[in-house]
């Protein structure tokens, strides 16, 4: 079963930044948050990933409490190509054995 | 750098017949993971592979089967086909190596549909 825990679906404006959220409650000490996105017929897209620091790159930004229980994917400005499932996901380092629960569905709206 | 390529895109079968998937990972990639994915159980995890041995298999019966060849290519078979199999099948390919943390990038997955 996934660890993580996410809203089945969210909306956002276009133009706006998109804040998705994820409980990952039981996250050990050797585990990382991912952030996966997938586009209908599509495969998985990575797009971040991060242990206990705040992450950005190019994409997004992951921003993790300190207690690690939680963290937020944030889309600065999404467009209507950012609609998407988004799937968080923790993962050990160095297993390939990923756990994806049902995801959010993000849907940018004009 | 080409991404994860998966043939065929698009396959039909037949109960009771086999099928073998075929999964080139990116370049410079050693393990490479299989994943099926339908809209009932969603996205869940197949096998693993990694210098040619498997290291890591989810809970699929035996009909679900996998290989890696020295290049890091890898294929999948699943022997008499139900069903149930008709899914996306999604390869994914990593750096590997237990004390790598690079993230999965995944194809764009083969489409069976088993009639």
């Amino acid at each position: 079963d996934a660890k993580t825990t996410q809203p089945p679906s969210m909306d956002c404006a276009e133009g706006r930044a998109a804040n998705l959220p994820c409980n990952h409650s039981t996250i050990s000490g050797n585990e990382y948050v991912y952030w996966y996105r997938q586009i209908h017929s599509q495969g998985p897209q990575y797009i971040i990933h991060g242990l206990k620091n705040n992450e950005t790159n190019e994409m997004a930004s992951l921003i993790i409490t300190e207690d690690r229980k939680s963290s937020t994917l944030i889309l600065p400005h999404a467009t209507l190509r950012d609609t998407a499932v988004y799937y968080c996901i923790v993962r050990v380092a160095g297993l390939d054995d990923m756990r994806f629960g049902a995801g959010t569905r993000l849907t940018v709206k004009p | 750098k080409a991404g994860v390529t998966q043939t065929p895109r698009y396959l039909i079968k037949t109960r009771g017949q086999q099928v073998t998937l075929s999964c080139s990972p990116i370049s410079g990639h050693r393990s490479v993971s299989w994943y099926q994915q339908t809209p009932g159980q969603g996205l869940q995890f197949l096998f693993e592979y990694f210098s040619e041995t498997q290291r890591n298999k989810g809970n699929f019966p035996g009909r679900f089967s996998g290989r890696q060849f020295s290049n890091s290519r890898s294929e999948m078979n699943v022997s008499t086909l139900e069903l149930g199999d008709s899914a996306l099948y999604l390869c994914a390919s990593s750096l590997g190596g237990r004390s790598y943390n690079s993230p999965l990038h995944f194809g764009n997955g083969t489409r069976l549909t088993v009639t």
